[in-house]
């Protein structure tokens, strides 16, 4: 079984449209997070959810909306896509919101044109 | 400055040898330390933290952290064509799990 899984694995999508991604983990661990990998493989954090709750808000535009129905669980909806939004999205999760332990899933390749 | 300096290479080495990987670091108030490696199109795999200062090994791996030169290492023995990927090194910041990383460093060891 996948330890950190997300939908879908690649997203091909024009500007202007609104998406959605979602990651669930089954490890059983309260803090999730959604990191952007840019074109140049920088790996920068977005957002951190721990038991639901957002404890991390990086400056990123509100046109990203993080929601998490339940600690397992994790989405990303983002409206008004940019060109400027493509890049790799990946989701990762920890035990505690010490977050030394992150583990990574796959992530989700986003290309807008 | 930025907070974590990583140089990004590439980096290519024998199979066989001893592979060093570095980071600097800005911000003294990083406790954690970890190194993470990615394959071409996969998510970070961690592969040790350390707190602190002090080394810690986990196989053909060590992990270094010297806090008062605000410098960690990653060492690979024995490096093996398998090893060839980026190495991420990443630090704690201010926010509880808001991990810092570097820009990684891209390994290729050649059989």
């Amino acid at each position: 079984d996948t330890a950190v899984s997300q939908t879908p694995k690649y997203l091909v999508t024009q500007m202007g449209n609104d998406k959605s991604i979602k990651c669930e983990q089954n490890l059983g661990h309260d803090t999730m997070y959604w990191y952007k990998q840019d074109s140049k493989k920088f790996l920068k954090i977005m957002f951190s959810y721990n038991n639901k709750e957002l404890i991390i808000n990086e400056t990123v535009p509100n046109r990203f909306s993080p929601k998490s129905p339940d600690k397992a669980h994790l989405n990303l909806h983002i409206n008004s896509l940019e060109l400027g939004d493509s890049a790799v999205y990946f989701c990762a999760s920890s035990q505690d919101d010490q977050g030394y332990e992150q583990y990574f899933g796959p992530g989700t390749r986003l290309t807008v044109t | 400055q930025k907070e974590v300096e990583q140089d990004p290479g590439p980096l290519s080495v024998p199979e066989g040898a001893i592979v060093s990987l570095n980071c600097t670091y800005s911000n003294s108030a990083f406790q954690y330390f970890m190194w993470y490696r990615q394959y071409s199109r996969k998510g970070p795999e961690l592969l040790m933290y350390t707190y602190s200062s002090g080394n810690k090994e986990d196989g053909r791996f060590t992990a270094q952290v010297d806090k008062s030169s605000k410098y960690i290492s990653l060492f690979i023995r024995d490096s093996q064509p398998s090893d060839s990927a980026t190495y991420l090194c990443a630090m704690i910041g201010g926010s509880q799990g808001n991990l810092i990383f570097g820009k990684g460093t891209k390994l290729s060891v050649k059989p």
